[in-house]
């Protein structure tokens, strides 16, 4: 099974909201990915999450919260975002053991729009 | 630093044509290259990978690309299109950062099947 699956996968907000996007995957992987991508552009790495520990942050803005709870799920908290945060969210998942070399896998995405 | 370009953003076939699909990249190391694939609404699908070894590598769906170091290139290629060949096309290339894995994407390719 090399399935990522998300939810929602439709989400309207309003500036003022609070809301979490939910990431799971049950093939035993240690790396987990968010990915932010805006229409006609490719994904654009958000989060890392290697072996349940937050390896980077990409100067992404603090309205955004990542959070593992365990190694098969995966959650990102919004709040207070901005119209210009509408977009496809994507997460991704990897073996975490071989390196540069591992194929990532794709969930569907969640669809989010910020009013 | 590693950098993927793909030439043409979009790209129309005829069905039952040949698919050529462009991509260059930048690396000062070896590089780890892939091929995704996005249909409307959805999230990434592997088609082919190449890390080491045979230089032709053989994907899904029929399609397959050639690394060429001389030429830092790693064209996908498909004889004969399929309507449901639609879609955008991704190229990336993977590498090593302080956290890991680091995907960097190409611009893409949206790919268009005539009748």
């Amino acid at each position: 099974d090399t399935e990522v699956t998300q939810t929602p996968k439709h989400l309207v907000m309003g500036m003022t909201n609070k809301k979490s996007l939910k990431c799971e995957q049950h093939m035993g992987h240690r790396a987990m990915y968010w990915y932010k991508q805006k229409a006609k552009k490719p994904p654009e790495l958000m989060f890392v999450y290697s072996y349940e520990k937050l390896s980077i942050n990409e100067s992404v803005p603090s309205r955004f919260s990542p959070e593992c709870p365990n190694s098969s799920l995966l959650n990102l908290h919004l709040h207070a975002l901005q119209p210009e945060d509408s977009a496809l969210y994507l997460c991704a998942s990897s073996p975490g053991l071989a390196g540069v070399s591992e194929t990532q896998y794709f969930g569907p995405g969640t669809r989010l729009l910020v009013l | 630093a590693q950098s993927v370009t793909q030439l043409g953003s979009h790209v129309s076939v005829s069905e039952g044509a040949l698919v050529l699909l462009r991509c260059n990249y930048s690396s000062s190391v070896p590089p780890y290259l892939f091929w995704y694939v996005q249909y409307p609404n959805q999230g990434l699908q592997l088609l082919l990978k190449y890390t080491t070894g045979a230089t032709l590598v053989k994907g899904i769906n029929g399609f397959e690309a050639e690394f060429k170091k001389s030429e830092t290139s790693f064209h996908l290629t498909k004889p004969s299109a399929h309507m449901s060949d639609a879609a955008e096309y991704f190229c990336a290339v993977s590498a090593e950062s302080g956290y890991g894995q680091n995907f960097v994407f190409g611009p893409g390719t949206r790919l268009s099947v005539l009748p």
